[in-house]
C-alpha cells in the first residue's frame, strides 16, 4: 500500500521557537497533502490543505502565519509551527491523497512546547 | 459546514460483532469513510461508501444510506487487536471531516 512518513515523530522545543515538520509520500506522487491536529482522544481536525506549487488553503481559525506550510515537490510537503507556545502541544498529521476518495496518513509528530 | 455523530464507547468480548453508527449532517457529500485508529499511531483507511449499500472488506463492512445520512461499520469476529479508535469521515469534494471517533475496548 501507499506509505506516508513523517518527520520528526516527537519534538519537544521551547517556547518562543519554531520547529518544522516533514512529510513525504513515499511511493507515490502527491499533488495534495492534508495537515492534521489531534488533541487526546479527540478526532482529528482538519488545519489545511497543502497543493504543490500553491499557496495552501487554511481552514477557519488556523493561523496562516502562525503554521507556515510548504509543498515544494509531489512528494513533499512541510509544516512549521513558528514561535511555538504550550497550547500548541498536540499530535500533528499529515496525509497524502492517491486518489479521488484515498488518503494515506502519516505516523504522526508530537509536539511538545514547554 | 460539517457535522457527524458516532457513539463514543463501545465494549465487546472476543468473537462478538459490533455496530458503529454513524450519522452526518453536511454541506456537500461525496461519500463516507472509516479509518482505524490504535492509540498514538496514524489512522489507517479501512472502508468507503460512495454509493448506498454494503461494502465488505474481510471482516469489516460498512454499509450508507444517503437518503437517511447514516452510515454503519460493522466488526466481526472481533479480535483483541480490534481494540482502536474507529472514526467516519465525510467526503466533501476532496477534504475529508471526521467525527469524535469510537473508542471500542475488546475484553477476552
Amino acid at each position: 500500500g501507499a506509505v506516508v512518513s513523517q518527520h520528526p515523530s516527537w519534538v519537544i522545543c521551547k517556547s518562543g521557537t519554531s520547529v518544522k515538520i516533514e512529510c513525504r509520500s513515499l511511493d507515490f506522487q502527491a499533488t495534495t497533502m492534508f495537515w492534521y491536529r489531534q488533541f487526546p482522544k479527540q478526532s482529528l481536525m482538519l488545519m489545511a490543505t497543502s497543493n504543490e506549487g500553491s499557496k495552501a488553503t487554511y481552514e477557519q481559525g488556523v493561523e496562516k502565519d502562525k503554521f507556515l506550510i510548504n509543498h515544494a515537490s509531489l512528494t513533499l510537503s512541510t509544516l512549521t509551527v513558528t514561535s511555538a507556545h504550550p497550547e500548541d502541544s498536540s499530535f500533528y498529521i499529515c496525509s497524502a491523497r492517491l486518489a479521488e476518495y484515498e488518503q494515506y496518513f502519516g505516523p504522526g509528530t508530537r509536539l511538545t512546547v514547554t | 459546514g460539517q457535522s457527524l455523530e458516532q457513539p463514543s464507547e463501545v465494549t465487546a468480548v472476543e468473537g462478538a460483532i459490533v455496530q458503529i453508527n454513524c450519522t452526518y449532517q453536511t454541506s456537500g457529500f461525496y461519500g463516507l469513510s472509516w479509518y482505524q485508529q490504535h492509540d498514538g499511531g496514524a489512522p489507517t483507511f479501512l472502508s468507503y461508501n460512495g454509493l448506498d449499500g454494503l461494502e465488505e472488506t474481510g471482516r469489516f463492512s460498512s454499509f450508507l444510506s444517503r437518503s437517511d445520512s447514516y452510515g454503519y461499520l460493522l466488526l466481526q469476529e472481533l479480535q483483541m487487536k480490534d481494540s482502536a479508535s474507529y472514526f467516519c469521515a465525510v467526503r466533501d469534494d476532496y477534504k475529508l471531516s471526521f467525527g469524535a471517533g469510537t473508542t471500542v475496548t475488546v475484553r477476552a
